[in-house]
């Protein structure tokens, strides 16, 4: 019932790319991203509404496909500040229940 | 601007002991409000959640339990604690406008039992 992230975790170089993917077995409304530093509470990075919507944030920008019910958030010429683990969240249609996927913890090295 | 806060930021409390986790936020009305679970080094687990005073959602009944007495205010109680309640504790609100149902994080409470 949780969404399903890929991959769990992934170490990069500063200046590399990386993609996180999200996918539910359920139909979504909406997608969200958080970062989660070590110790702190998640930070909001941007929202998904609509099937196939595309939003940026930086170097940071993802995707939902309603159909599909995946999500995917790029990350471009990584910096040294994108190390945290990320979470999707996901709220399915006609309820109030929010759940967040299983995390993916991202590190880049300098 | 809204605001939540939640207390305290770290608790330590030994098996068998009674626990009250708060949680308020300001600046808003009506939020639907949300009590999570991390364990170490683990994903975000959902305990309860509320879309309204007294409406409690449970996603894990275990030994715990949740109450919203007042608009913005989200208790996280037991009555006895075990072991295996360790964890980060956070509780978040989401305004249930149109396209701005964006969720909000308390800073967390550590609890350690032991």
């Amino acid at each position: 019932q949780q969404p399903v992230q890929s991959p769990q975790a992934v170490i990069l170089r500063e200046g590399e790319d990386a993609v996180i993917n999200c996918s539910s077995s359920k139909a979504l409304y909406s997608v969200h991203w958080y970062r989660q530093k070590h110790g702190e509470a998640p930070v909001f990075l941007m929202i998904l509404l609509k099937g196939g919507e595309q939003k940026g944030h930086e170097k940071i920008s993802a995707s939902f496909n309603e159909k599909k019910q995946q999500s995917s958030l790029y990350l471009t010429a990584s910096q040294l500040s994108y190390s945290g683990t990320y979470f999707c969240g996901t709220e399915r249609y006609g309820t109030y229940k929010y759940i967040f996927g299983t995390g993916t913890r991202l590190k880049v090295l300098a | 601007s809204q605001t939540i806060h939640q207390w305290p930021a770290t608790l330590v409390q030994p098996v068998g002991s009674p626990l009250s986790l708060e949680c308020t936020v300001e600046g808003t009305s009506n939020p639907n409000l949300y009590w999570y679970r991390q364990a170490a080094g683990r994903g975000l687990q959902l305990l309860f959640y509320s879309v309204g005073i007294g409406q409690i959602s449970s996603e894990v009944p275990q030994n715990l339990s949740a109450s919203r007495p007042q608009d913005r205010q989200f208790i996280l109680s037991s009555k006895k604690l075990l072991l295996s309640d360790s964890g980060f504790y956070l509780c978040a609100w989401r305004r249930m406008t149109q396209a701005k149902n964006i969720q909000y994080f308390g800073a967390g409470t550590r609890l350690s039992v032991l």
